[in-house]
């Protein structure tokens, strides 16, 4: 079974930081990795699959990197709409979700 | 555009089944795709439960296995959860879920809106 982490777990910015969230898995995922975007009371929202590949409609302020176990989401410059939960989920070895990463005002 | 709702009792008694159908709207569900489960226990993050394919190949979560079940039925367009001997662990929302995929699910790029249910006496 392939768990996933996430680091942080919370991250406090700024409107207009840069932001980078961290997603491991325990073995070797290839590129079989897709980020989310939770806002409080709402289904997960689909940004990022195939770890670099942005979702139709998702602003170009997001990208995803990475190859293998280590992945990582970057917003080039944080906008108000941007404070959410994220979370990883790999699918190259059934579906596993990481314990998602929150994103708070500072 | 493909929308999901999901329905059913949003109160279950330990021990008993829960059930659960992902109404979908604006596109056939047996046409290409993979169908699934997911919840999320209060304050919890995301578990994905099971899948099924448009062709019905069905793929569950491991440690969930022997007590889930998830079902097409094409003639109205929905797909259904089962999830039999619930304890209050089983207390989430569920949402159900379409995405692409290649012999196995993928990720999830349409969501329904959620339901609570909860497992109490």
């Amino acid at each position: 079974d392939i768990q996933m982490t996430q680091f942080p777990s919370t991250l406090s910015a700024s409107v207009g930081d840069r932001v980078t969230i961290t997603c491991r898995a325990t073995h070797t995922i290839n590129t079989w990795l897709a980020w989310y975007q939770q806002k409080p009371g709402k289904a997960p929202k689909l940004l990022i699959y195939k770890a670099s590949t942005l979702e139709s409609g998702v602003p170009l302020r997001f990208s995803g990197s990475g190859s293998g176990t280590e992945f990582t989401l970057t917003i080039s410059s944080l906008q108000p709409d941007d404070f959410a939960t994220y979370y990883c989920q790999q699918y190259d070895d059934g579906l596993n979700f990481g314990p998602g990463t929150k994103v708070e005002i500072k | 555009q493909v929308h999901l709702r999901e329905s059913g009792p949003l109160m279950v008694k330990p021990s008993e089944t829960l059930s659960l159908t992902c109404n979908v709207s604006g596109f056939s569900i047996s046409s290409d795709y993979f169908w699934g489960w997911i919840r999320q226990p209060p304050g919890q993050g995301l578990e994905w439960i099971g899948s099924i394919s448009h062709s019905g190949s069905t793929y569950y979560k491991p440690s969930l296995k022997g007590r889930v079940s998830v079902s097409l039925d094409t003639s109205k367009n929905q797909f259904s959860l089962k999830v039999t001997f619930v304890t209050a662990a089983d207390t989430a929302v569920y949402y159900c879920a379409s995405g692409d995929g290649y012999r196995t699910p993928y990720y999830f790029e349409h969501w329904g809106q959620g339901t609570l249910v909860t497992v109490s006496s």
